[in-house]
């Protein structure tokens, strides 16, 4: 599967404050892309996803960004909550290959209250 | 609760030993991933079933294997297990074949080998 990395394995933030985390992925056929949450102990929970056909979608809260020209996903996390912690990962799906969701390694938010 | 069901939670067994971990899909998928997670590590795709036939392997040891049954729940064989074993594994499903409508995952079997 193609690579899909993470620019910062940890990003620590006040709370209230926003969060930007950030996903760069190599392979151009990308066509769908979701970001997940996971809490200690449990599984990955859907957040967010974005087409490629689009740049930007807007959740609760939530806002992912897709850059195509450089191949770069971000998630805001406006007015981080302590409960954000977690890992977030970023997926993408590439149409042309075994057509599955290949994930990064994540990268783990910590709130500071 | 995701709709999908893991069991066992939590599983402890020795080197060399054969393991069986369960998946129930959410009601109305057809499709089931098996994935393993290491200690601070991603999500590694291990095999996908669809309707009771694989549909795509990743990296999957040949110490593994899977079957979907006709009720649609999974299950992952582990054999001849290793310490190196030791992971989260998470079942996911989702309505089709491709992972472009995203997939939900179950909270995951531990497993540790000793």
């Amino acid at each position: 599967g193609e690579s899909v990395g993470l620019h910062l394995p940890t990003l620590s933030v006040q709370e209230g404050d926003n969060s930007i985390i950030n996903c760069a992925y190599s392979n151009s056929a990308s066509d769908y892309f979701i970001w997940y949450k996971q809490e200690s102990g449990k599984g990955p929970q859907f957040i967010i996803d974005i087409r490629s056909n689009m740049d930007k979608r807007q959740g609760q809260r939530v806002t992912v960004l897709l850059n195509k020209t450089v191949k770069h996903l971000s998630l805001q996390i406006a007015a981080t909550q302590p409960g954000d912690s977690a890992v977030y990962f970023c997926a993408e799906h590439d149409q042309t290959g075994a057509n599955n969701l290949f994930f990064g390694t994540g990268t783990r938010l910590t709130v500071i209250p | 609760d995701s709709g999908v069901t893991q069991t066992p939670k939590h599983l402890i067994t020795a080197t060399g030993q054969r393991v069986t971990l369960r998946c129930s899909p959410r009601s109305g998928d057809l499709s089931v991933y098996w994935y393993q997670q290491s200690l601070d590590q991603g999500l590694q795709f291990l095999i996908q079933y669809y309707n009771g036939e694989e549909r795509a392997k990743g990296n999957i040891l040949e110490r593994f294997s899977a079957q979907q049954f006709p009720d649609l729940h999974s299950e992952l064989n582990l054999s001849s297990l290793e310490l190196g074993d030791s992971a989260l594994y998470f079942c996911a499903s989702s309505v089709g074949t491709e992972g472009n409508y995203g997939y939900t995952f179950g909270s995951g079997t531990r497993l540790t080998v000793v």
